[in-house]
């Protein structure tokens, strides 16, 4: 059991370019959120998926997407890279239909937008 | 909207001190409270949680925390501070409200360390 795992764990990007953030949980949670840690703010929540199909905005949103296609992997798409998008992104999951409230994090990816 | 505060961004202890580092929050409903740590370059990891139960929760490394309703607080403690517990803590708070989808309000974070 990996638990959630994200790739890659660290990635220069320039001004303007693309990326995707790849995502993936085989713990079989339907609830999936994306994160940036930003030094001294804590943890903002950018967007969230309850299952398979349905996403949503979170605190941050802007400059990025994502897509759930099964119920395994959460993408995070960077458009347009700026540099203001220089974070560590952390990606969670949970299962409250069992009682489980706590989410569990990936190990993060570390962005560079120069 | 909720909101978490975590008094002191930087708390400095030495080897076999008391710890306590602090959280209050705002919530118009009762909600699930967490502390999670992060270590250096890490993910985070899930220290322990509130989630309406006992108001006294002991989580993993002999940390644990109190839930008072009336001081809308869940400050982290542990008896002995130990090397190894130097790390950053995030408190946090969901909503437990019909729609919240469970998402996670964090404080900033405390980083903690601890002298020999």
């Amino acid at each position: 059991n990996a638990g959630v795992t994200q790739t890659p764990k660290f990635r220069i990007l320039k001004i303007g370019q693309s990326m995707t953030l790849q995502c993936t949980q085989d713990m079989n949670h339907n609830y999936m959120y994306w994160y940036r840690q930003d030094p001294g703010m804590g943890l903002k929540l950018i967007y969230y998926s309850v299952g398979a199909g349905i996403t949503d905005k979170g605190e941050v949103p802007n400059g990025y997407n994502v897509s759930r296609s099964t119920t395994e992997d959460f993408p995070l798409r960077l458009e347009l890279a700026a540099p203001s998008q220089t974070s560590v992104y952390f990606c969670a999951s949970t299962l409250p239909t069992l009682g489980l409230y706590e989410q569990y994090f990936g190990p993060g990816t570390r962005l560079t937008v120069t | 909207a909720q909101s978490v505060t975590q008094l002191g961004s930087h708390v400095s202890v030495s080897e076999g001190a008391l710890v306590l580092l602090r959280c209050n929050y705002s919530s118009s409903v009762p909600p699930y409270l967490f502390w999670y740590v992060q270590y250096p370059n890490q993910g985070l990891q899930l220290l322990l949680k509130y989630t309406s139960a006992a108001t006294l929760v002991k989580g993993i490394n002999g940390f644990e925390a109190e839930f008072k309703k009336s001081e809308t607080s869940f400050h982290l403690t542990k008896p002995s501070a130990h090397m190894s517990d130097a790390a950053e803590y995030f408190c946090a708070v969901s909503d437990t409200s019909g729609g919240s989808n469970y998402k996670l309000t964090f404080g900033k974070g405390t980083l903690l360390t601890v002298n020999p």
